[in-house]
């Protein structure tokens, strides 16, 4: 049974710092990993889908990679600044269930 | 301006009262899903939605029912809710199944029962 792991659960930087947000999965027979976002009293944004064929995706200073053989994934956050303050989840879809299985989430402040 | 729409955003309710959630997409979007999220557990999938009149299903479908009568719509429906359905529920849609296109998702229901 995939399981979806966030560690640490909350995270607190100085505005600038460049920063590594991690994903940890159980199996590795993924379809996809998709990173979103969560801000206080909305939904999800999506940020970042990587498909398992590949390596990594970027969008503007966020930079998500996957190594499949190792279960892991990274978000990498650059130059960081207080917008982008809010709680960062990953989840992992199963190739042969087909069923998107969330972290917990990794509560991200960034200080000015 | 695409867009999942859930209603009510809040709500208080007691033990036993039937209520209804529901959630409307502008994007004519074939896949439908809702989603509870509980502290240290995740967001879980309640039931959802192929397409029009095709439900099933997810992960904690217990209390719960749906309908998909419209594209855009796809209600949660607690016949009779219980302290244990206490919850922020989401609802969201894609172009195709589960996962293999980011999902758009809305802003939140949050359900406290009695």
């Amino acid at each position: 049974k995939q399981e979806v792991t966030q560690i640490p659960a909350a995270l607190s930087v100085p505005e600038g710092e460049n920063l590594v947000l991690n994903c940890s999965f159980t199996d590795s027979a993924i379809y996809n990993l998709q990173w979103f976002r969560q801000d206080p009293g909305k939904g999800l944004t999506s940020l970042l889908l990587i498909q398992s064929s590949q390596r990594e995706q970027t969008s503007g200073r966020l930079n998500a990679s996957l190594d499949k053989s190792s279960g892991r994934s990274t978000l990498y956050i650059a130059a960081s600044q207080p917008g982008d303050s809010a709680t960062y989840l990953c989840a992992a879809l199963g190739g042969a269930t087909n069923k998107l299985i969330f972290g917990t989430g990794t509560l991200l402040a960034v200080q000015p | 301006e695409a867009q999942v729409t859930q209603n009510p955003r809040y709500l208080i309710t007691v033990t036993g009262k039937k209520l209804t959630v529901t959630c409307s997409q502008n994007m004519n979007h074939e896949y439908m899903s809702w989603y509870r999220q509980d502290p240290g557990l995740g967001l879980r999938q309640i039931y959802y939605s192929m397409n029009v009149e095709v439900t099933d299903k997810g992960d904690v479908p217990e209390g719960y029912k749906v309908s998909r009568k419209e594209k855009r719509n796809f209600p949660l429906i607690l016949e009779s809710p219980s302290p244990n359905q206490t919850s922020l529920y989401f609802c969201a849609s894609s172009l195709s199944p589960e996962g293999r296109q980011p999902q758009h998702f809305g802003d939140g229901t949050r359900l406290s029962i009695l």
